[in-house]
């Protein structure tokens, strides 16, 4: 089945810098691949997502990029704020698998002012 | 409802009882989840429906745990025989329609076996 690993576990950046988390996968079917925030005592929410047929997409401070040949993909938050701070979860579905979605491990990520 | 509701939030209980969980998804939602969360770790995959029909169990991870939604909204995951390594997050999640990617999260069911 499908295995996701997510790096780095944690995740510490003054107020105003980029945050960059990093996930593999190691199946080549996945064509879909959230990520998730999940702050505390909250279930994860999405936040953005990328498909197989793109290899960037952008909202606002949040961008994702796909390298399908090297099977990865990345969350950058730029100009990161407190509010950001956060559980943030990579995830992949396998094409034709339902709604089976494999998660990262997750990544702590702390703003500090 | 305005989104998906799980319930007990939280629950204790004894080795050896069985624990019902709840969960309500967002009205008119096709698509329902169950997974379960571990400190630290992500969410991992235990089964779906769509309406009434349980359409993947492979996640659930023996005999001791079963799922139903019998009318196709609400679902009750029971867990037979509880022991100290069922204690975990357990979350619904809920999509609009059947294959939509996009699923919504609950806030938990956390269940400790003690």
């Amino acid at each position: 089945g499908e295995n996701v690993e997510q790096h780095p576990s944690t995740l510490s950046v003054q107020e105003g810098d980029s945050a960059v988390i990093k996930c593999t996968y190691s199946d080549s079917a996945s064509n879909y691949f959230p990520w998730y925030k999940q702050e505390l005592g909250k279930g994860p929410q999405l936040i953005i997502d990328i498909r197989s047929n793109v290899g960037e997409k952008k909202d606002q401070r949040i961008a994702v990029t796909l390298n399908k040949t090297a099977k990865h993909f990345s969350l950058h938050i730029t100009e990161t704020q407190p509010e950001d701070s956060a559980v943030y979860f990579c995830a992949a579905k396998v094409t034709g698998g339902g709604n089976k979605l494999t998660f990262g491990t997750g990544t702590q990520l702390k703003v500090e002012l | 409802g305005a989104g998906v509701s799980q319930s007990p939030r939280y629950k204790v209980t004894k080795r050896g009882q069985d624990v019902a969980l709840r969960c309500d998804p967002i009205s008119g939602h096709v698509s329902l989840y169950w997974y379960r969360q571990a400190l630290g770790q992500g969410p991992e995959f235990l089964t779906y429906f769509n309406y009434e029909a349980q359409q993947d169990k492979s996640g659930l991870p023996n005999d001791r745990f079963s799922a139903e939604r019998p009318e196709g909204s609400i679902s009750t995951l029971t867990i037979q025989r509880t022991e100290q390594r069922d204690s975990a997050m357990y979350r619904c999640a809920s999509s609009l329609v059947s294959g939509e990617d996009t699923i919504y999260f609950g806030e938990g069911s956390w269940l400790t076996v003690v």
